[in-house]
């Protein structure tokens, strides 16, 4: 069974400091990951994916992410935070025959 | 600009009204979903359509009925609901539901029941 954890609920930050969100995952097979954000009162917005080609996925707004097999970890990191990334990030695996899964998110706060 | 629409953006019910919820995707997809976020818990997904036909009921409550008269709309029916019923109802989409493929998410459905 599929099951993400994101380690930490609340991140906060320094505006034009590195960003760190983790996300590990627990998959039979192998997985697609995702991550999106969500802002105040606004859908998902998809921000990456990883699907078994590239380990380093590029995504939007400045945004990476890594899948790390043996670590079975997907963080998402930025190296210089903007106000605007201020939200709820969630991180999401999907497998073969299986919906996806959401972690419970990880509100990022950023300071002026 | 999103290519998932839905509406109404919020919406406030008695418990025994009865109203839909509806979705729209302009993308040319074939899979839609509908999502449950409460606060404080992960999304929940409710119903799966895929090319017009359910192929995911996550044992939700018979007081939500869904419909998808095509690919491009979705419906989630409302009857007799519960205060616990309260949430942001999120509608996506995606090409057609396999696992690799992105979904695309509607800004949602406030929902608030007295």
């Amino acid at each position: 069974a599929q099951s993400v954890t994101q380690l930490d609920s609340h991140v906060s930050v320094s505006e034009g400091t590195p960003v760190l969100l983790r996300c590990n995952y627990s998959s039979s097979y192998s997985p697609s990951l995702f991550w999106y954000v969500q802002h105040p009162n606004k859908g998902l917005q998809l921000l990456l994916k990883y699907t078994s080609a590239a380990t380093l996925v590029k995504g939007i707004n400045g945004f990476e992410a890594e899948f790390k097999k043996s670590e079975t970890s997907f963080h998402l990191t930025k190296p210089s935070a903007h106000m605007s990334d201020a939200a709820e990030y969630f991180c999401v695996v999907s497998e073969e025959g299986q919906n996806f899964v959401f972690g419970p998110g990880t509100r990022l706060s950023v300071l002026p | 600009e999103t290519g998932v629409t839905q509406t109404p953006r919020h919406l406030v019910m008695g418990m025994t009204n009865k109203k839909s919820l509806k979705c729209e995707q302009h993308l040319g997809h074939n899979a839609m979903y509908w999502y449950k976020q409460s606060a404080k818990k992960p999304l929940e997904l409710m119903f799966v359509y895929n090319f017009k036909e359910q192929t995911e009921n996550n044992s939700v409550p018979s007081r939500f009925s869904p419909e998808c008269p095509n690919s491009s709309h979705l419906f989630l029916h409302l009857h007799t609901l519960q205060p616990e019923d309260s949430a942001l109802y999120l509608c996506a989409s995606s090409q057609d539901g396999k696992v690799n493929q992105p979904q695309h998410f509607g800004d949602g459905t406030r929902l608030s029941i007295l």
